[in-house]
């Protein structure tokens, strides 16, 4: 079961621009978002996170919205880098339990 | 290099043949993962261990898959009796505590296990 999905395998952008990543979710238990970023033969890093208390967090160029209504949260990147280029999975977790659970991922590409 | 290891990073066996990944985790992290990733899909939860505590074993596929964690450090992954479906990047993550609260989880590089 696919608790977690972003349904966008992938996604380009110019560099200057706005990238938007979206993430789905239908566990309605989860209350804490992550972002993680990857690059090939790494793994995955983390970028940034959000408790369902909040609908925004922001770091830098990074921003995540939660829409917990639409169980949905997007990570917003702007200006958009060429080193942004990466895949991004989306991350979602409660408190009472261990696992965590991954989308599938959205491979940004960012043109110069 | 004070990261998450992991080895081999690459693993072709044929099969029916029994498997070892190895996790090297960060130096004082109590919480160990494993996860995998198939084509094409997300990072699938295996199994957690958390200091001396019983590891959490629900995520893992079949009674093929079993996992240790000697010493509260160091991991091993074992698959036995291979099959074609266990192929996938096979990713260890260690952090100071439970991934619920706002410890992050830093990965290694992956195992990528090929089932011929």
């Amino acid at each position: 079961d696919q608790q977690v999905k972003q349904n966008s395998p992938s996604l380009s952008v110019q560099e200057g621009r706005i990238s938007i990543l979206n993430c789905d979710y239908t566990n309605s238990m989860f209350d804490y978002f992550l972002w993680y970023k990857k690059y090939p033969a790494e793994g995955p890093t983390f970028l940034i996170s959000i408790s369902s208390i909040k609908d925004k967090n922001e770091d830098g160029r990074f921003t995540v919205f939660l829409n917990k209504s639409a169980k949905h949260l997007s990570l917003h990147i702007v200006p958009s880098q060429p080193g942004d280029s990466a895949v991004y999975f989306c991350a979602a977790t409660d408190y009472n339990n261990n696992d965590m659970r991954f989308g599938a991922g959205t491979r940004l590409t960012v043109k110069p | 290099g004070a990261g998450v290891s992991q080895s081999p990073s690459n693993k072709v066996t044929e099969k029916g043949k029994d498997v070892e990944l190895r996790c090297d985790p960060i130096s004082g992290h109590t919480a160990l993962y494993w996860y995998r990733q198939s084509l094409g899909q997300g990072l699938e939860f295996l199994i957690y261990f958390q200091g001396n505590s019983a590891p959490d074993k629900s995520g893992l596929p079949s009674d093929r898959f079993s996992a240790e964690r000697t010493g509260g450090s160091v991991s091993t992954l074992t698959i036995q009796r291979t099959q074609q479906e266990d192929s996938a990047v096979y990713l260890c993550a260690s952090s100071l505590a439970r991934a619920g609260g706002t410890d992050t989880q830093y990965f290694g590089p992956g195992t990528r296990l090929t089932v011929l």
